[in-house]
């Protein structure tokens, strides 16, 4: 079973910033939390990941809260082709088989 | 960056046929490969990890003589899906982890869409 839980599904308006939070209590210490997300009938991409401290990327942001035991994907100007699965996930490292839990479904409304 | 290529990306075949369908790192060799399977407005279902040279972890529930895995070289793995039936109509995905460091990232191919009749 997958160690996270995420909301099934969220509206954005366009041009907006999207917040997806992502719970995993469960998690231990030397565990990543990734993201990743799939377009529909794409295969999934790879979005951000990180240990503890936040990160930044050209895609996104994350917020890893201070005991871990959550945290939120950050789009900050969502657009149309944001609209996606969004997945997030434990790992040690990327070796590590991932199970994708039901993600967040992400609609992005003009 | 790292591209896997996944073919192919549609196939349609009777029942009772098998199917191959390769996926290849293209730029960074995979020692490791994950194959996954998706059900119409599903999440991803892990099916095995492909381990280069040797034979591949299949996950519970997971038919290893009807999802044959062969993973030859650092930068091919296939799934062959046996004496195929219409319940094995799905989408696969296959991905390998790449990077410079042990804690980057997996890449996706594009999937395959399988459709039996």
């Amino acid at each position: 079973d997958a160690k996270t839980t995420q909301p099934p599904s969220m509206d954005c308006a366009e041009g907006r910033a999207a917040n997806l939070p992502c719970n995993h209590s469960t998690i231990s210490g030397n565990e990543y939390v990734y993201w990743y997300r799939q377009i529909h009938s794409q295969g999934p991409q790879y979005i951000i990941h990180g240990l503890k401290n936040n990160e930044t990327n050209e895609m996104a942001s994350l917020i890893i809260t201070e005991d871990r035991k959550s945290s939120t994907l950050i789009l900050p100007h969502a657009t149309l082709r944001d609209t996606a699965v969004y997945y997030c996930s434990l790992g040690k490292t990327s070796y590590d088989k991932v199970i994708f839990g039901p993600g967040t479904s992400l609609s992005v409304i003009p | 960056g790292a591209v896997v290529s996944q073919h192919p990306s549609r196939v349609i075949c009777k029942s009772g046929t098998s199917v191959k369908i390769e996926c290849r790192s293209l730029d960074f060799q995979a020692t490791t490969m994950f194959w996954y399977r998706q059900f119409p407005k599903q999440s991803l279902m892990l099916m095995a990890t492909s381990n280069e040279g040797s034979k591949a972890t299949y996950e519970q529930g997971v038919e290893k003589d009807k999802f044959l895995i062969n993973h030859a070289s650092l930068t091919l793995s296939t799934l062959t899906v046996t004496s195929a039936h219409p319940e094995d109509s799905s989408f696969y995905i296959c991905s390998a982890p790449g990077g410079a460091g042990a804690n980057e990232k997996l890449f996706f191919g594009s999937g395959t869409q399988l459709s039996v009749l």
